[in-house]
């Protein structure tokens, strides 16, 4: 079974910090999604990764793809109130191109 | 295109009752999910329809669940006997195809309260 783990759970900084989230996993994975969900909402897709060693920036957010393909992590640089939401990890097996396999996320407070 | 649409997006039942959710994907996306997303988690796969053809299903979705999409647009899930397990939020998303290429698109979910 791929399973997919977050850290932090949670994370409370202040405005205009830097912060790193990860996802970590035993296995590979033929991409890796990094989602964000509001209260009430369903999951947005901010990236997807697909070759390791990947990098990509998205304004403030820095996410990165290992190069083994079995984890990732989100930089965000200069944190905004507007950041805060729920941050998930998401990936797609090698077995099945259309389960994906989601983390159980970080809830990421940036106070003002 | 106004993304995808989920309703009710509030329900709440008592115990026993029967629930059906509808999804409508966006237009063109010829992939339809269903997931479901307890209180801090992430979301769990439940089914995977390609056009009409339901292709995959969870050992999550017991017989009491069932799921539908006819002529490949829009697709219902329906819960019969709901239990108080049943509470969570249960998402739909559609893709044009695979995730590395596509991306999902989620609705903002019909959350499901059991009593």
């Amino acid at each position: 079974t791929q399973l997919l783990e977050q850290s932090p759970q949670f994370l409370s900084i202040q405005e205009g910090e830097n912060l790193t989230v990860y996802c970590n996993s035993s296995s590979v994975f033929s991409s890796l999604q990094w989602y964000r969900q509001e209260p009430g909402e369903g999951p947005v897709l901010l990236v997807t990764v697909v070759t390791g060693g990947e990098v990509k920036k998205l304004k403030r957010l820095t996410f990165q793809f290992g190069d083994a393909r079995k984890d990732s992590s989100l930089h965000i640089t200069a944190a905004q109130p507007g950041d805060t939401g729920l941050y998930l990890c998401a990936g797609e097996g090698r077995d099945s191109s259309y389960k994906l396999i989601f983390g159980s996320g970080t809830r990421l407070l940036v106070r003002p | 295109d106004t993304g995808v649409s989920q309703n009710p997006r509030h329900k709440i039942t008592k115990r026993g009752q029967n629930v059906t959710f509808r999804c409508d994907p966006i237009s063109e996306h010829n992939r339809l999910y269903w997931y479901r997303q307890t209180l801090g988690q992430g979301p769990e796969f439940l089914t995977y329809f390609q056009n009409e053809a339901q292709l995959e299903k969870s050992r999550l979705l017991s017989d009491r669940f069932s799921a539908e999409r006819p002529k490949g647009s829009f697709s219902t899930l329906e819960i019969q006997r709901t239990e108080q397990g049943d509470s969570a939020m249960y998402l739909c998303a559609s893709s044009l195809g695979t995730a590395s290429n596509y991306g999902y698109t989620f609705g903002s979910g019909t959350r499901l309260t059991v009593v």
